[in-house]
C-alpha cells in the first residue's frame, strides 16, 4: 500500500504486504531528514535518518528514499507486521538545531 | 538510562486556569525543545532551549505561554491563562550538542495531554 503525504492520511495494509508512506518537505535547504513512529499514549520514536549527500538507506525491515528533486521522502516498511500500526512523521532540519515536522500519516495493518 | 520525563502526563483546567508542565530531558543532553500536536495535527514547534538560553522561541504562539529552563537542566512550559484552542499534546524533546555540526536524533517524551475546558 502507498500513501501521498497529506492527501491520504490513513493508509490501510495487509499483515505481510510492504507499506510505503510518502513525505513532502518544504524547504530545499533541509539537510537533514528523520522518521519517526508515534504509537498511541507514546511520544515520537526515531525510526530512520538520512542526510540530503545521500538518496536511499535502509535499516532493519525499514528503507528511506530521498528525493530532493521534488522534495519528497518516502519511508518503505517491509513486511509490515501489526506492531507498525502507528502514526507515521517526517521530520526535516533546516535550521541548526530545529525541526519541523509533518501532520503524519496513520499506518493500520489490518492481521 | 532515562529517557525524556514529562509531568503530568494529562491535565484537565478550565478556561482561564494556569497549567504548568514540566520536562527532564536525558541528562547531559544541552538542547531542549517544546513541540505541540493539536487535534491530530502537525507536530508544531514551540521553542528551543539550549543549556538555559533560549535559542528560538518563534513558535511560541502567544505570550500566553513562558518557558524556562532553570539551570540548564529541567524545563517548564506554563500556559497563563488557559484557553480552549490551547488543548493538545506537548511534547517535549532533547538533543545532544553538536561540535559546529547539526545535531541527530530528537528523543521525544511520551507528552502531556493537555484539555481546557
Amino acid at each position: 500500500g502507498e500513501s501521498v503525504g497529506l492527501h491520504l492520511p490513513t493508509l490501510s495494509v495487509q499483515e505481510g504486504d510492504n507499506s510505503i508512506i510518502n513525505c513532502a518537505y518544504s524547504n530545499s535547504a533541509s539537510d537533514y531528514f528523520i522518521w519517526y513512529k508515534q504509537e498511541s499514549g507514546k511520544g515520537p520514536q526515531f525510526i530512520i535518518d538520512i542526510r540530503s549527500n545521500m538518496d536511499k538507506r535502509q535499516g532493519q525491515r525499514v528503507t528511506v528514499l530521498l528525493n530532493k528533486t521534488v522534495k519528497h521522502l518516502s519511508l518503505q516498511i517491509a513486511a509490515t507486521q501489526p506492531g507498525d500500526s502507528a502514526v507515521y512523521f517526517c521530520a526535516e532540519n533546516t535550521d541548526f538545531n530545529k525541526f519541523y515536522f509533518g501532520s503524519g500519516t496513520k499506518l493500520n495493518v489490518k492481521p | 538510562e532515562a529517557g525524556v520525563t514529562q509531568f503530568p502526563s494529562h491535565s484537565v483546567i478550565e478556561k482561564g486556569q494556569t497549567v504548568t508542565l514540566r520536562c527532564d530531558p536525558i541528562s547531559g543532553h544541552d538542547n531542549l525543545y517544546w513541540y505541540r500536536r493539536v487535534m491530530g495535527k502537525e507536530i508544531k514547534f514551540l521553542l528551543h532551549f539550549v543549556k538555559e538560553s533560549k535559542q528560538d522561541e518563534s513558535g511560541m504562539p502567544n505570550n500566553r505561554f513562558l518557558a524556562e529552563r532553570t539551570g540548564g537542566t529541567y524545563s517548564t512550559l506554563k500556559v497563563q491563562p488557559a484557553e480552549l484552542e490551547d488543548s493538545g499534546v506537548y511534547f517535549c524533546a532533547s538533543s545532544l550538542s553538536g561540535q559546529g555540526f547539526r545535531t541527530g536524533e530528537l528523543f521525544f517524551g511520551e507528552g502531556s495531554r493537555l484539555t481546557v475546558l
